[in-house]
């Protein structure tokens, strides 16, 4: 079936450098690409997405990119807090819309160490 | 910003019995998605629901699963017979007309003992 793999299981970084995730898929029909994030005990969050029509994205310290033809994308946290600290999820999905069948990835693990 | 309640948090049962997991969606929500997810494993799409109909379901709904919302209540997942593979975290989700964005509870643990 349809995958999406997240290349780092776990994610170090000092406070205020750049953090960067990165996911891929099988699917060539994949069009939309949001990230969710995870603090401990509590439920996913929306963080920011992006659709085939662009290939980048930035929302404040949040910057997704998106490499169609490397079936690729990324989720870069620039000057990242303690509060980044949370399990991030890439997921893929064929439409937009109504649709919500999201393939996700197994999550990063992310620590921003003061 | 909006939630998604689910309850219990965790729920324990003995194989062959019947669950009901309950899922208190955002208001004013029309679509609703489980998710099941095996420790270690994806989290992976189960079915959506929209006007009181299940409107796509993956390989892993077995027959016996099932959802429903009875009168807008909780959008609730009742499985029976469970089987042992049936322990995992079920991630319930809720999402606007026209809206991409899926809003997820924090989980119910089930384990079939």
């Amino acid at each position: 079936g349809e995958k999406v793999e997240q290349h780092e299981s776990t994610l170090s970084v000092r406070e205020g450098d750049s953090a960067v995730i990165n996911c891929t898929y099988t699917d060539t029909a994949s069009s939309y690409f949001p990230w969710y994030k995870q603090e401990a005990g509590k439920s996913l969050h929306f963080v920011i997405d992006i659709r085939s029509n662009v290939d980048r994205k930035q929302s404040q310290r949040l910057i997704v990119l998106l490499d169609k033809k490397a079936k690729r994308f990324s989720l870069h946290i620039t000057a990242t807090q303690p509060e980044d600290s949370a399990i991030y999820f890439c997921a893929a999905s064929r439409q937009t819309g109504n649709t919500g069948k999201l393939i996700f990835g197994l999550g990063t693990t992310l620590q921003v160490q003061p | 910003g909006p939630k998604v309640l689910q309850i219990p948090s965790h729920q324990i049962i003995d194989m062959g019995q019947m669950v009901t997991l309950n899922c208190d969606p955002v208001s004013n929500h029309l679509y609703f998605y489980w998710y099941k997810q095996i420790l270690g494993q994806q989290m992976e799409f189960l079915v959506n629901f929209y006007n009181g109909k299940v409107m796509e379901k993956s390989k892993l709904f077995k027959d016996q699963f099932s959802v429903e919302r009875p009168d807008g209540s909780y959008f609730t997942l009742k499985i029976q017979p469970t089987a042992l593979e049936d322990s995992a975290v079920y991630f319930c989700a809720s999402q606007g007309q026209g809206a991409e964005t899926l809003y997820f509870g924090s989980g119910t643990r089930l384990t079939v003992l």
